[in-house]
């Protein structure tokens, strides 16, 4: 499937710390996105990196990607509590012909942050 | 800030009944979507609609759904006889401007079919 696949799928970590969340998946693609989900919330674009980029900060975060390797990581440093969230990637269907706006989404990372 | 905005937030339903779950997009947004969440599953994609048609759907999007833009600022998914697989989280998302990709979400409407 095209899906990213999140690693770990929980992260407990204490304020200050950081954090490292991984996606792989499985196909070509023109970008990949993170997206963070508080509890019972909707989906807050973070970031998006674009398949010929292999680099991309924004403020205290960090992604990369290594296309060769299908996969991503998203980097959150310094972390605070109001970090705690589910974190997901999610790639575009360039492989498969997709329009503009189907994202395929992994299971996402469960991260917490212990103040 | 803009935002998506989903109406109601929380609807219980007898299956077999229909459901109309509401959106307001972006204001100057041209690209509306629906996805799913099923408690403990991935954020599936269901629809995408421009330019007043749908673009794309999944398999998931079956003669049950429709969707609707019946004026310039809603958009609505409409579920006609609704089964208890049904029952999830229903996303409305939007996208347009510099930045086409990135998706804007509402909070969601938690759909619970008995």
């Amino acid at each position: 499937s095209q899906q990213g696949e999140e690693d770990p799928q929980a992260l407990s970590i204490q304020e200050g710390e950081n954090a490292t969340m991984n996606c792989s998946y499985k196909t070509s693609i023109n970008n990949l996105q993170w997206y963070r989900q508080n509890s019972g919330r909707g989906l807050v674009h973070l970031i998006l990196i674009r398949s010929n980029e292999r680099e991309k900060h924004s403020g205290r975060l960090r992604v990369t990607l290594d296309t060769s390797k299908k996969s991503s990581s998203l980097l959150i440093t310094a972390s605070r509590a109001a970090d705690t969230a589910s974190y997901f990637c999610a790639t575009d269907g360039a492989d498969r012909g997709s329009t503009l706006g189907r994202l395929y989404f992994g299971r996402g990372t469960q991260l917490t942050v212990w103040p | 800030e803009p935002e998506v905005t989903q109406t109601p937030s929380h609807q219980v339903t007898q299956m077999g009944q229909e459901v109309i779950l509401r959106c307001v997009p972006i204001s100057n947004h041209l690209y509306f979507y629906w996805y799913r969440q099923i408690l403990g599953q991935k954020v599936e994609f269901l629809v995408s609609f421009y330019n007043n048609e749908i673009s794309e759907k999944s398999e998931i999007f079956d003669d049950q759904f429709s969707v609707e833009r019946p004026d310039g600022s809603n958009f609505t998914l409409k579920i006609r006889s609704t089964k208890l697989e049904d029952s999830a989280m229903y996303f409305c998302a939007s996208s347009g401007g510099s930045t086409n990709e990135k998706l804007f979400f509402g909070s969601g409407t938690q759909l619970s079919v008995l």
